[in-house]
């Protein structure tokens, strides 16, 4: 069954490091999403890419936070620098195009602890 | 503004129990959609079911039933004879029509099941 690739499972760093994580979506998914699941609650939508194109970001925080899918495939979520509070499970999905309401399909997620 | 609310932070319950979940949500649109997610410990949010504004018929499957009513603006989900299996955290969440699959969360509801 196709799944929702993500990398690394888990990442520890230190305040004010750089860090990313690496999403590869179910094959011909040309709808990606990156949400940020704080430790107690629900995800939160960060950033929803329409194959390369950025459609919402309006949660993201771009002083810190960058997001890229350059090829409308896999894509790449960066922190710099990391503070404490980006301690979090970043969650990427997919999901098809063209539909009004989507299925989306979640991997499993990458926990980062920031020291 | 679309808001997304379970009450219930915790339910312990012995097996072969029932138990229901409760969510309630808040939204100004007439067209909108709600899901349930279970996510597991190894940390993936499962798909359960979505529902559209315009069907308010309750649906079981297998074990689990969801009864969706607006007059309460309430969409709560029963696990029938629960197992252990059961055990993980699930979301309510709720996406307005043509909103490209942004998901509004609620804070998650976690569900012991003991044996």
């Amino acid at each position: 069954e196709a799944e929702v690739a993500q990398s690394p499972r888990y990442k520890i760093t230190e305040k004010s490091q750089a860090v990313a994580f690496w999403c590869d979506p179910i094959s011909g998914h040309a709808t990606l999403y990156w949400y940020r699941q704080i430790l107690g609650q629900g995800p939160e939508l960060l950033v929803q890419f329409q194959d390369e194109s950025v459609v919402d970001d309006s949660q993201l925080p771009k002083d810190r936070f960058s997001a890229e899918r350059l090829k409308g495939v896999d894509s790449t979520l960066k922190i710099q620098p990391a503070e404490l509070g980006d301690s979090a499970m970043y969650l990427c999905a997919s999901s098809l195009a063209g539909l009004a309401v989507r299925e989306l399909f979640f991997g499993e997620g990458s926990r980062l602890t920031v020291l | 503004a679309q808001k997304v609310t379970q009450a219930q932070t915790e339910i312990s319950v012995v097996e072969k129990e029932d138990v229901t979940l409760d969510c309630v949500y808040e939204t100004r649109d007439t067209t909108y959609y709600l899901f349930w997610y279970k996510q597991p410990p190894s940390g993936e949010l499962v798909f359960l079911i979505r529902r559209n504004s315009f069907d308010e018929q309750n649906e079981i499957s297998g074990r689990y039933s969801w009864n969706f009513q607006k007059s309460t603006s309430s969409f709560n989900f029963t696990i029938t004879a629960s197992q252990v299996v059961d055990s993980a955290v699930y979301f309510c969440a709720l996406e307005v029509y043509n909103q490209g699959g942004k998901l509004i969360f609620g804070q998650g509801t976690e569900l012991s099941v003991k044996p």
